[in-house]
């Protein structure tokens, strides 16, 4: 089975600076990838979902991208963070029908 | 976007009652999953309906698939505090998974 690494699992970052989170996956070859956003107890925004190696699709028009640099490398990215950028981002990956998730980082712009 | 809607939003039970959230949609998926979710941490698979009608039984969780394949239902029969947290259910289309809004539950021991 699929084993989803999702890293850092808290981040603290100011107004105006650089993102990187970085999702790896094992134990499956050329999965579905994703980039989920979460607002505290609702359900879950898509944010970009990518089918192969730098193939990306957005979902939501925002100050965020997304990069597949490997098949099972997923990097949620932005240039210059907001204040509206924070919130709870999980990556998720679908080896067939059904997604799983990482732990999720819990993102805080201040 | 397709859009699901849960109710309740919120449930707060006594133990021992029994449950059901809803899921629904105006859309029509290929497969329907059911997640649960603690505070700070990602969703976790229960099931996964694919079949219109179907209905999947975990235990004390029933899941079933409506007819047209649009809407879902989860009971809890006999609910535990271990059953307490944030159920989301998920429609799949082509590549992608849309979420509903979440129904929070909370079991009172």
């Amino acid at each position: 089975s699929q084993t989803i690494h999702q890293w850092p699992a808290t981040l603290v970052q100011p107004v105006g600076s650089p993102l990187s989170l970085e999702c790896t996956v094992e134990g499956t070859s050329n999965p579905n990838l994703y980039w989920y956003r979460q607002a505290a107890g609702r359900g879950l925004q898509l944010l970009f979902y990518s089918v192969g190696i730098g193939q990306i699709s957005s979902e939501v028009p925002q100050n965020l991208s997304a990069s597949r640099p490997q098949d099972r490398q997923f990097i949620l990215s932005s240039k210059k963070l907001l204040l509206s950028d924070s919130g709870f981002y999980l990556c998720g990956c679908s080896p067939n029908t059904e997604a799983f998730f990482g732990q999720g980082t819990r993102l805080t712009v201040v | 976007t397709q859009l699901l809607e849960q109710s309740p939003q919120f449930l707060s039970i006594q133990e021992g009652e029994n449950l059901t959230v809803y899921c629904n949609s105006s859309s029509v998926f290929s497969s329907l999953q059911w997640y649960r979710q603690e505070p700070g941490e990602g969703p976790v698979l229960l099931v996964t309906v694919v079949t219109g009608g179907e209905v999947k039984k975990l235990k004390r969780l029933t899941f079933q698939f409506g007819d047209a394949r649009k809407d879902s239902s989860l009971h809890i029969t006999a609910a535990q505090p271990g059953d307490t947290g944030l159920y989301l259910c998920a429609g799949a289309t082509g590549n992608q998974f849309y979420f509903g809004t979440g129904t929070s539950l909370t079991v009172i021991p």
